[in-house]
């Protein structure tokens, strides 16, 4: 059972290319969600999905597109990189939740962008 | 969203007792506390969550105060491999996202 898993893990851009990065989960999970942590912070919401064909955004969504054609996959696409998008991005996902528990988000291990 | 206000960092010697606090005077009735931990060059990994009473599982306990204020983790016997960055979360029931603040870096002293 692999879990979460995020490609590529690590990449390094020029300013101005365009990328996306990919986050496969096979636990059948609703949610999805994509953050990024820069060093010595905590991590960011940059958008997240409630399901297939749902998307919205986080806490610092510029610069980033994201998608959810299908339910197992969410794409973060950088449309136009720029050098404070360097960072550690991480994909998330978790099961619907309701009024009981299994409220748990699984990670990936960490896609790490550097753009020069 | 309510917050959390964590120390920046903690020491604690091995294979004694670690108490994380967390406080969220802010919270409200629906909120429920999660605990994650981030180890070194990895993703987080949830430890525990609760929403009214003391909770345990195999890796910790969560003590909630009785006026959900606050809350605090407990590791009952620290290992070198518990010296990560712990983080105290709110959570709304349903349809939520869970917002990181910079959370507690644990030093585990051998």
């Amino acid at each position: 059972n692999a879990g979460v898993t995020q490609t590529p893990k690590f990449r390094v851009l020029k300013t101005g290319q365009s990328m996306t990065l990919l986050c496969a989960q096979d636990m059948n999970h609703e949610y999805m969600y994509w953050y990024r942590q820069d060093p010595g912070m905590g991590l960011r919401l940059i958008h997240y999905s409630v399901g297939e064909g749902t998307t919205a955004k986080g806490e610092v969504p510029d610069g980033y597109n994201v998608s959810r054609l299908k339910k197992q996959n969410f794409l973060l696409g950088l449309e136009s990189a720029a050098p404070s998008q360097t960072s550690v991005y991480f994909c998330a996902s978790s099961q619907a939740t309701g009024i009981t528990t299994r409220q748990e988000l699984f990670f990936g291990e960490g896609s790490r962008l550097t753009v020069l | 969203d309510a917050k959390t206000t964590q120390p920046n960092s903690m020491e604690s010697n091995e294979e004694e007792p670690v108490h994380l606090p967390c406080n969220h005077s802010t919270i409200s009735g629906t909120d429920y506390i999660h605990w994650y931990r981030q180890l070194p060059s990895q993703g987080p990994e949830y430890v525990i969550h609760g929403l009214t009473s003391n909770v345990n599982n195999r890796m910790a306990s969560l003590a909630i105060a009785e006026d959900r204020k606050s809350s605090t983790l407990i590791l009952h016997r620290a290992t070198l491999r518990d010296a990560a960055v712990y983080y105290c979360i709110l959570r709304t029931g349903a349809n939520s996202k869970l917002t990181f603040g910079k959370g507690i870096t644990l030093s585990v002293r051998p």
